[in-house]
């Protein structure tokens, strides 16, 4: 299978805790992204990773996230000091440029956070 | 700010017909267009997309249509079958960057038998 995954699919974690979430792209990609979606509401932005340099973050990143992608490869994103506010699909997406098909994202499975 | 719109949260069609799925945008400099099918517990699949400078992308039962001086547009299923059942995404980049899809709420199409 050699589209997104992200791992876990589902998380669930008491208030005040800290979550970690793993994406792995497509192997050729270089561009990865993070979106949250919430119930009735599609994928909004997160940030977004041009190999392993992180080049736009959304307001909606609040500094209790975090995301890498040290290797240009892998991506994590971090919550810290978990609330029930968080709870979310987290979604993953990666494009490679320099394609005809540089717009199109693809997206893996998601990561169901619920906050207790 | 909204700067794409799915008005219709849901739409159900029988199957064989038609269904017709619209979307609107706010940003005139919008340039390209891409339509997602999401089935529960999954990630959005990419569907089919447009550029501005075309009015009309057909890919076998699906065709969107592009309506530049409304900023409408509009996905077509001919014809809808049950497996399209699903919730339906309308997104657009921001102009001139492939970054940040700016999505729509969505709308679930049910198609009956």
């Amino acid at each position: 299978d050699t589209g997104v995954s992200q791992d876990p699919r589902h998380k669930i974690t008491k208030r005040g805790q800290n979550v970690t979430f793993r994406c792995d792209p497509i192997s050729e990609h270089n561009r990865l992204y993070w979106y949250r979606q919430t119930l009735g509401q599609g994928p909004e932005f997160l940030t977004y990773f041009q190999n392993e340099a992180q080049l736009e973050k959304s307001r909606l990143l609040s500094d209790r996230f975090s995301a890498e992608r040290p290797k240009g490869s892998f991506s994590t994103l971090e919550i810290q000091r978990t609330e029930q506010g968080d709870s979310a699909m987290y979604l993953c997406a990666s494009s490679s440029t320099g394609t005809s098909r540089a717009r199109e994202q693809f997206f893996g499975p998601g990561t169901r956070l619920t906050v207790l | 700010d909204q700067q794409v719109k799915q008005n219709s949260p849901s739409l159900s069609v029988q199957e064989g017909r038609i269904s017709i799925l619209n979307c609107d945008y706010t940003n005139s400099m919008f340039d390209y267009f891409l339509w997602y099918k999401k089935y529960p517990a999954e990630g959005p699949t990419f569907l089919i997309s447009i550029s501005s400078i075309k009015d009309k992308n057909e890919d076998g039962r699906f065709t969107v249509f592009l309506n530049k001086s409304a900023k409408h547009l509009s996905l077509h299923i001919v014809p809808s079958q049950p497996g399209d059942s699903a919730v339906y995404f309308c997104a657009a980049p921001p102009p001139n960057s492939g970054y940040a899809l700016n999505f729509g709420k969505g709308t679930s199409l049910l198609v009956t038998p």
